[in-house]
C-alpha cells in the first residue's frame, strides 16, 4: 500500500503570513492523484485542493496552492495570506488511478494561526 | 440536499456489545467508504464499496462488517465491540465511473467509545 508521510506534527503562522506544509509519498505507479484536506474543530473533512499526477501544472485554489515534484514524490500546501479561520488540520491523501477510489492519508498537520 | 448522513453523532458501548453505524448518501454515488480516525494516526480506510452488492475490505477491516444492498445506504456494523474500537468513524462517498480526482464526500463523523 502506499503510504503518505506528513512530517510536520504541528505548524504555526502569524495570521497574514505565509505557511508551506509538508507532505511525501511511497509509490510505484505512475497514474495518482492527490489531495489536501481540511480538518476544523467541527470534523468536518473538507477538500482544500487536488492535484493529478499527470499535470506538471500547480494547482491553484485562491490563497492555496501546491508545488508537486513527482520525481521527488512531493506534494507541499501553501497557503499564502493565512487567516484565523485557516486554523486546522491538514491532511493530505493519496489515491491511485485503479485501486477503487481508496484514499491514503497521512497522519495530518495541525496548523494554528496566531494574530 | 443533505449530502452524507451518519448516526448515530456519539455511542458508548461496552466489550462484546455490537451496534450498527449508519451512513445515507443522497447524491446517488456508486462509492462508499469508511474510514475511522484515531489520535495521531490520520484516518484508515476500513472497507468500501464500489456499486450496490459490491464491497471490499481497506487497511483496517477485522472487527467490521459491511453490506450494500442499496446505492444510498452502506452501513458498518460492529460485531463485538473492543477497546481497541475506540475511535472516530467517518463514512464518504463519491460518483463512480472513469476515475478522476473525484472529490470525496465526508459526513460529519460518529464519536464511538468502547469501554
Amino acid at each position: 500500500a502506499q503510504t503518505v508521510t506528513q512530517s510536520q506534527p504541528e505548524m504555526s503562522v502569524q495570521e497574514a503570513e505565509t505557511v508551506t506544509l509538508s507532505c511525501t509519498y511511497d509509490t510505484s505507479e505512475s497514474d495518482y492523484y492527490l489531495f489536501w484536506y481540511k480538518q476544523p474543530p467541527s470534523r468536518q473533512m473538507i477538500l482544500v485542493i487536488r492535484q493529478e499526477a499527470y499535470k506538471q501544472q500547480n494547482a491553484t485554489e485562491n490563497r492555496f496552492s501546491v508545488n508537486f515534484q513527482k520525481a521527488a514524490k512531493s506534494f507541499s500546501l501553501k497557503i499564502s495570506d493565512s487567516q484565523l479561520g485557516d486554523a486546522a488540520m491538514y491532511f493530505c491523501a493519496y489515491r491511485s488511478r485503479y485501486s477503487g477510489y481508496a484514499l491514503n492519508f497521512g497522519k495530518g498537520t495541525s496548523l494554528l494561526v496566531t494574530p | 440536499n443533505a449530502g452524507v448522513t451518519q448516526t448515530p453523532k456519539f455511542q458508548v458501548l461496552k466489550t462484546g456489545q455490537s451496534m450498527t453505524l449508519q451512513c445515507a448518501q443522497d447524491m446517488n454515488h456508486e462509492y462508499m467508504s469508511w474510514y475511522r480516525q484515531d489520535p495521531g494516526m490520520g484516518l484508515r480506510l476500513i472497507h468500501y464499496s464500489v456499486g450496490a452488492g459490491i464491497t471490499d475490505q481497506g487497511e483496517v477491516p477485522n472487527g467490521y462488517n459491511v453490506s450494500r444492498s442499496t446505492t444510498e445506504d452502506f452501513p458498518l456494523r460492529l460485531l463485538s465491540a473492543a477497546p481497541s474500537q475506540t475511535s472516530v468513524y467517518f463514512c464518504a462517498s463519491s460518483y463512480g465511473g472513469i476515475a478522476t480526482n473525484e472529490k470525496l464526500f465526508f459526513g460529519s463523523g460518529t464519536q464511538l467509545s468502547v469501554l
